[in-house]
């Protein structure tokens, strides 16, 4: 069964560097999704991409954050200077054609700024 | 913006037993409220959804309901299992989908 896949699974950072979360989405998917979730806390919406452009983003996702699909199967995550508060797990989801809400998460990657 | 409130926080029931959780929403727009399953370190499963369009799912011990006027919607599990035990989380989402909110999360326990 198709799966979207997330690497590192554990990104350890000092603050104030550039880290990049890679998400590898099932492949005939078209919409693209980041969310985090803080260590006990509910799963937050970041931002959405479709058509290589951003279709929503969360007051969460500021200049720091930006995304970017490099290709045709990959689409990343990038916060240039870390902070403390960014220490969360972050998931990668994607949705498919004519299913454009059921959306399958990835098992996340685990952010850790020291 | 959109804001989705989930009750209990911590359900605690017999295997057999049935559990509900409860969800509210804000924005009479949302027309999508997929329900997800979170086990312990992994990312969430959606396990059930249901569209504006419709009052009730059932998928055999699974069943959400939503209610329009009163923007509620609720997770029923019937003939609970050990196997059930994780986070069950709400979501709703306007539109084309672009944009989910999730409640806070119910961290469900069956005990054998």
């Amino acid at each position: 069964e198709p799966e979207v896949t997330q690497t590192p699974s554990h990104q350890v950072t000092q603050m104030g560097q550039e880290v990049i979360l890679r998400c590898v989405p099932i492949s005939n998917h078209l919409y693209f999704y980041w969310y985090r979730q803080i260590l006990g806390q509910k799963v937050e919406f970041l931002v959405s991409f479709y058509n290589n452009e951003i279709s929503e983003k969360s007051e969460i996702f500021d200049d720091q954050f930006s995304v970017e699909r490099p290709d045709g199967s990959n689409f990343t995550l990038k916060i240039r200077s870390t902070k403390l508060e960014d220490s969360a797990m972050y998931f990668c989801a994607s949705s498919g054609r004519g299913l454009a809400h059921e959306q399958f998460f990835g098992p996340g990657t685990r952010l850790t700024v020291l | 913006g959109e804001n989705v409130e989930q009750h209990p926080s911590t359900l605690s029931v017999q295997e057999g037993d049935s559990a509900v959780i409860k969800c509210t929403y804000s924005d009479s727009a949302s027309n999508y409220f997929p329900w997800y399953k979170q086990e312990l370190g992994k990312g969430p499963q959606l396990i059930i959804d249901i569209r504006s369009n419709v009052g009730e799912k059932k998928d055999q011990r699974i069943a959400v309901t939503l209610n329009k006027t009163a923007k509620h919607f609720s997770l029923h599990i019937t003939e609970t299992q050990p196997e059930d035990s994780a986070v069950y989380f709400c979501a709703a989402s306007l539109g084309g989908g672009f944009k989910t909110i999730f409640g806070a999360g119910t961290r469900l326990f069956v005990k054998a």
